[in-house]
């Protein structure tokens, strides 16, 4: 079985300042994760992905993310917040092996303040 | 990377009416195809697993018999809302994973935003 924990629903940071979306899985198998991001009334964008390869992982538009498998951490960062980067965000977690459906935190709304 | 296509974005229908909603694959064959609702403000949930050539695999508390799912080629799946009601209203999200392997990324159509009136 998998789950993926997004551990806070809202973030609100200033324009310039760094981000941090904190999500933590689990997973019966080697897992691949994810980063998604949706913008309001749009679909989903893929911000980054890890498939078992080298643990920190850069991404589109500055974000990246750190796997550390003995914390079950996937946690998505920027070092610095743009306002259009103010969206809905989705660690996403699903199977290695592939073709099995994904497996989506709750999600967090990030707000980025002027 | 791959492109999923997705249509219609959005859709209007009377309570009682059936939608259809089509997912394509555009450059590459899709054996399998995922079908999320995602309800205002919340996250997305598996709504049932699309297999070409055979039947449908739905998740617990789905009705089969209301979301018809069809996978006849490998390309295309759709997803037909039957008899709709208000309730059913939502953002619908296809998607297909690359197939590649050691690729487990998946791709996904724009979504289509269901409004049942």
């Amino acid at each position: 079985a998998q789950s993926v924990t997004q551990l806070d629903s809202h973030v609100s940071v200033s324009e310039g300042t760094p981000v941090l979306l904190r999500c933590n899985y689990s997973s019966s198998y080697s897992p691949s994760l994810f980063w998604y991001v949706q913008h309001p009334n749009k679909g989903l964008q893929l911000l980054l992905k890890y498939t078992s390869a080298a643990t920190l992982v850069k991404g589109i538009n500055g974000f990246e993310a750190e796997f550390k498998k003995s914390e079950t951490s996937f946690h998505l960062t920027k070092p610095s917040a743009h306002m259009s980067d103010a969206a809905e965000y989705f660690c996403v977690v699903t199977k290695l092996s592939g073709n099995t459906p994904l497996v989506f935190g709750k999600g967090t709304r990030l707000s980025v303040i002027a | 990377g791959a492109v999923v296509s997705q249509h219609p974005s959005w859709v209007i229908c009377k309570s009682g009416t059936s939608v259809k909603i089509e997912c394509r694959s555009l450059d590459f064959q899709a054996t399998t195809m995922f079908w999320y609702r995602q309800f205002p403000k919340q996250s997305l949930m598996l709504m049932a697993t699309s297999n070409e050539g055979s039947k449908a695999t739905y998740e617990q508390g789905v009705e089969k018999d209301k979301f018809l799912i069809n996978h006849a080629s490998l390309t295309l799946s759709t997803l037909t809302v039957t008899s709709a009601h208000p309730e059913d209203s939502s953002f619908y999200i296809c998607s297909a994973p690359s197939g590649r392997q050691g690729n487990t990324e998946a791709f996904f159509g724009q979504g289509t935003r269901l409004t049942v009136v």
